[in-house]
């Protein structure tokens, strides 16, 4: 398809395991965005990416969440010794990468630690 | 800090009705703004938005314009279908943001009954 794609929708796992969360955006664009999304909330920003550099990463919680994009295409979002409080949807999204571009989201990787 | 405020959701309207869901934000020098919409089983896609003062962003019959004096974005619609039932979410993005970094509201479900 041509849209953002994300994999898994769905992820549970225990308290203390690590995750992996992949995005692939649509193809040409340069700027690649992980929000998180917690029940009843906005999505909530953690980092940015233009081409294959962390442009901005002030929204990553804690230094157990890294996120690459050593391509500049395909991200994963990688958070270790997961905690209860990380479960929430973890949205990608894709722009151009120009000023105040549209992004265009994928539907979410749903993840649940136990 | 940049913020945004949305009405609470619940909405619920009859079809034909008309729609405000207010929106205002706190923001330093002159933000772009948005609304977002995400329908059931899909991803977030941008409704409409607005660059500057007194600019109308139009999509698919709703509207929103920009009020700086009032720090405002209320997105309306005239006559709402079934099919406009989703959650709405109200975003801004600063003056010298270089990227997508949107800064969301809480969002607002829309339910419209036949």
């Amino acid at each position: 398809g041509a849209g953002v794609s994300q994999t898994p929708s769905n992820k549970v796992t225990e308290k203390g395991k690590y995750v992996e969360l992949r995005c692939d955006p649509i193809s040409g664009h340069t700027a690649l965005y992980w929000y998180r999304q917690s029940l009843g909330q906005g999505p909530e920003f953690l980092i940015y990416f233009q081409g294959t550099g962390a442009a901005d990463d002030s929204g990553l919680p804690n230094d157990r969440f890294f996120a690459v994009r050593p391509e500049g295409s395909v991200s994963t979002l990688k958070i270790q010794r997961t905690e209860r409080g990380d479960s929430a949807v973890y949205l990608c999204a894709s722009s151009l990468g120009g000023r105040r571009e549209e992004l265009f989201f994928g539907e979410g990787s749903r993840l649940t630690v136990l | 800090g940049n913020s945004v405020t949305q009405m609470e959701g619940p909405v619920t309207l009859s079809e034909e009705a008309f729609l405000t869901i207010n929106c205002t934000y706190t923001a330093t020098g002159y933000p772009s703004l948005f609304w977002y919409v995400q329908y059931p089983g899909e991803g977030l896609q941008l409704l409409l938005k607005a660059t500057k003062a007194d600019d109308k962003g139009s999509n698919k019959g709703f509207e929103a314009t920009y009020r700086k004096e009032t720090t405002s974005f209320h997105l309306e619609k005239g006559s709402v279908q079934v099919s406009d039932s989703a959650v709405y979410f109200c975003a801004l993005s600063d003056q010298d943001n270089q990227g997508g970094k949107l800064i969301f509201g809480q969002g607002t479900e829309l339910s419209v009954k036949p």
